[in-house]
């Protein structure tokens, strides 16, 4: 079963404008943490966010939120005031386990490719 | 400080050839990491290290594939006998163990296997 689930496969946002960007996972841990990476044409992988699943707040980083709605089992991210330099790929990834003995490994959703129009 | 560093950036090969790759991580990170990315999908766990030891292996990590580290800084990945379903991008990321949520990845390698 997939563990990340991104259901858009690409989305075309005018500049601007906030876009969200659907997360769901899938866990039977109660601890975990979810993160998204920003991966642009040159292909390097570029840490945005994270939130933990014991965090009250949701995580906030400069433009990026992380919408955790955890009893859906849903982590959006949203980017606010969208620019032409967030045109990239964006994957969704889970690590389960917050122990310190931790499975460390991180699981990745198939991506989501934004477009920003000018 | 320097990010994650991996060499080479491209390699072409032909089915059935050797192929080495290299990753220095971020000088202070005890961990280190390896995914593979095939086009259109995310990338897949392979493997990882916490200081010298190899900690968990994926079953994607066929007997062709083997990976070590061995003092605990740079890693190499060695793919003996490609085969062409071994092309993708090999991406290696580090972490440190405590108190880091984030990985740390570097550009990767593109393999190509012809």
């Amino acid at each position: 079963a997939q563990k990340i689930t991104q259901t858009q496969p690409g989305m075309f946002v005018q500049e601007k404008e906030a876009v969200t960007l659907d997360c769901t996972y899938d866990t039977s841990d109660q601890s975990y943490g979810l993160f998204w990476y920003k991966q642009p044409s040159s292909g390097e992988m570029i840490f945005l966010i994270y939130q933990g699943s014991y965090d009250e707040q949701n995580a906030t980083e400069g433009r990026y939120s992380l919408n955790f709605q955890k009893a859906r089992k849903s982590a959006n991210l949203v980017i606010s005031a969208s620019q032409l330099g967030d045109s990239a790929m964006y994957f969704c990834a889970m690590r389960e386990g917050l122990s310190m003995n931790r499975d460390d490994k991180i699981i990745f959703g198939k991506g989501t490719r934004l477009h920003i129009l000018p | 400080d320097t990010g994650v560093s991996q060499d080479p950036r491209h390699k072409i090969t032909k089915r059935g050839q050797n192929v080495t790759f290299r990753c220095d991580p971020i000088s202070e990170h005890n961990r280190l990491y390896w995914y593979r990315q095939t086009l259109g999908q995310g990338p897949e766990f392979l493997t990882y290290f916490q200081n010298e030891a190899q900690l968990e292996k994926s079953r994607l990590l066929s007997d062709r594939f083997s990976a070590e580290r061995p003092k605990g800084s740079f890693s190499t990945l060695e793919i003996q006998r490609t085969e062409q379903g071994d092309s993708a991008m090999y991406l290696c990321a580090s972490s440190r163990y405590r108190g880091s949520n984030e990985q740390y990845f570097g550009p990767g390698t593109r393999l190509t296997v012809t």
